[in-house]
């Protein structure tokens, strides 16, 4: 299994621009979520998805939207990106028992 | 607002000495909590979990104590080594919200000396 995968790893937009950070999992999993993490500080949840066709927000989802139309993928858009919104996105699904698997991570700088 | 918190930001330990990193919590609904490990560019790593009917479980050379009395989580990590300098967080998982997403502390980094 290769766990739960994130591109791109790196990206740079200038303000303004729309993006898509794609995540995907091979594990099965029903529950998927996205956090970013600002520097110095731990992660805050943006939105999550219980399964297929279903999302809800976290505690940050302004100027972001999601979508989950299969159990694989969990793509989180950036519809007009902000220098707020420089981060490192991680994405992560949760298994058995609870436990979250995270992503590697994909580093946005907004300009 | 409730939230999940840690005492020190960074703790130095010599190489083969016992860390212990704390955390606070403040939410009492709270029945789920994990410690994860991240290294430099990386993606959090799961070290060990509790349930709240719990007070200790432990791992291989760790061991996470639960005080729900003073909502207090403790991660000891036995004969540190090199390897596990990293930033180390607590997580919790709220049944009352009824997700299985986590709110996170801010993290303890900690430097291992050799």
């Amino acid at each position: 299994n290769a766990g739960v995968t994130q591109t791109p790893k790196f990206q740079v937009l200038k303000t303004g621009q729309s993006m898509t950070l794609q995540c995907a999992q091979d594990m099965n999993h029903e529950y998927m979520s996205w956090y970013r993490q600002d520097p110095g500080m731990g992660l805050r949840l943006i939105h999550y998805s219980v399964g297929a066709g279903i999302t809800d927000q976290g505690e940050v989802p302004n100027g972001y939207n999601v979508s989950r139309s299969t159990t694989e993928d969990f793509p989180l858009r950036l519809l007009s990106a902000a220098p707020s919104q420089t981060s490192v996105y991680f994405c992560a699904s949760t298994g058995l028992g609870d436990s979250q698997y995270f992503g590697p991570g994909t580093r946005l700088l907004v300009l | 607002g409730e939230s999940v918190g840690l005492h020190l930001p960074t703790l130095s330990v010599q190489e083969g000495d016992n860390s212990i990193i704390n955390c606070a919590y403040s939410n009492s609904a709270s029945d789920y909590f994990i410690w994860y490990k991240q290294e430099s560019g990386k993606g959090p790593q799961f070290i060990i979990d509790i349930r709240s009917n719990m007070d200790k479980r432990q791992g291989q050379r760790v061991t996470v104590l639960l005080n729900k009395t003073v909502k207090h989580l403790s991660l000891q990590i036995a004969a540190t080594q090199p390897g596990d300098s990293a930033v180390y967080f607590c997580a919790e998982n709220r049944a009352d919200t009824g997700r299985r997403a986590l709110t996170f502390g801010s993290g303890t980094r900690l430097q291992v000396q050799p």
